[in-house]
């Protein structure tokens, strides 16, 4: 099993929709998780973080299931400014010398369509 | 607060050529990392550096080498470049004991 898997997508979904993502994860002492957002040709963005139960910022609901090993991420009312490739990020844990190793995910591709 | 900055964006290489991506961060984080990201791999850690004069591989560390100048900088460096090496870098800086990362804009590579 990969360390953190995603469905690459694209998901095309209409604006106003209701869209999310799912992505799996191997490590059971993982113990903290991310969602990041990369635009095209650009740097990816935090856009959440995801500690305990999960949160919810906006039109965005991050959950995490640890059971399951599984995290979500639900985007309401979907913009054409959400169009991004959403990248799940797993921290594997203390690496030592206060450094943390994330693996990322290969991304989930959404294109918001008018 | 320019936040993680790279030189440069763009860049092409002949294979066996060497050349240094540079990295900077004003955000006094401890943490500075390189990845690099090719399509349908995602990002893969290269190096990172935990603390001002420690560095330490990740996960693809061959034809690579770092140096955290200070606490500002990390820099990379391709010995001798090879098209394997064509790709999209990144750097990235942490706050221990935090580990929300903050990426720079990357520089494009490409090795001819």
């Amino acid at each position: 099993r990969k360390e953190v898997e995603q469905d690459p997508g694209p998901f095309n979904v209409p604006e106003g929709a209701t869209v999310a993502f799912n992505c799996t994860y191997s490590n059971s002492a993982s113990q903290s998780f991310f969602w990041y957002r990369q635009d095209c040709r650009k740097e990816p963005k935090l856009l959440m973080s995801v500690y305990s139960s999960g949160n919810e910022d906006g039109r965005f609901t991050a959950q995490l299931n640890r059971a399951s090993q599984y995290i979500s991420l639900l985007i309401r009312d979907s913009k054409l400014s959400d169009s991004a490739t959403y990248l799940c990020v797993v921290n594997g844990g203390y690496s030592g010398a206060g450094s943390y190793q994330l693996t990322f995910g290969k991304g989930t591709k959404l294109s918001v369509i008018p | 607060n320019a936040g993680v900055t790279q030189t440069p964006k763009f860049q092409v290489l002949k294979t066996g050529q060497s050349m240094t991506l540079q990295c900077a961060q004003d955000m006094n984080h401890n943490s500075m990392y390189w990845y690099r990201q090719d399509p349908g791999m995602g990002l893969r850690l290269i190096y990172y550096s935990a603390s001002e004069g420690t560095t330490d591989k990740g996960e693809v560390p061959n034809g690579y080498n770092v140096s955290r100048l200070n606490k500002r900088e990390f820099s990379l460096r391709l010995e001798s470049a090879a098209p394997s090496q064509t790709s999209v870098y990144f750097c990235a800086s942490s706050e221990a004991p935090r580990v929300t990362q903050y990426f720079g804009p990357g520089t494009r590579l490409t090795v001819l």
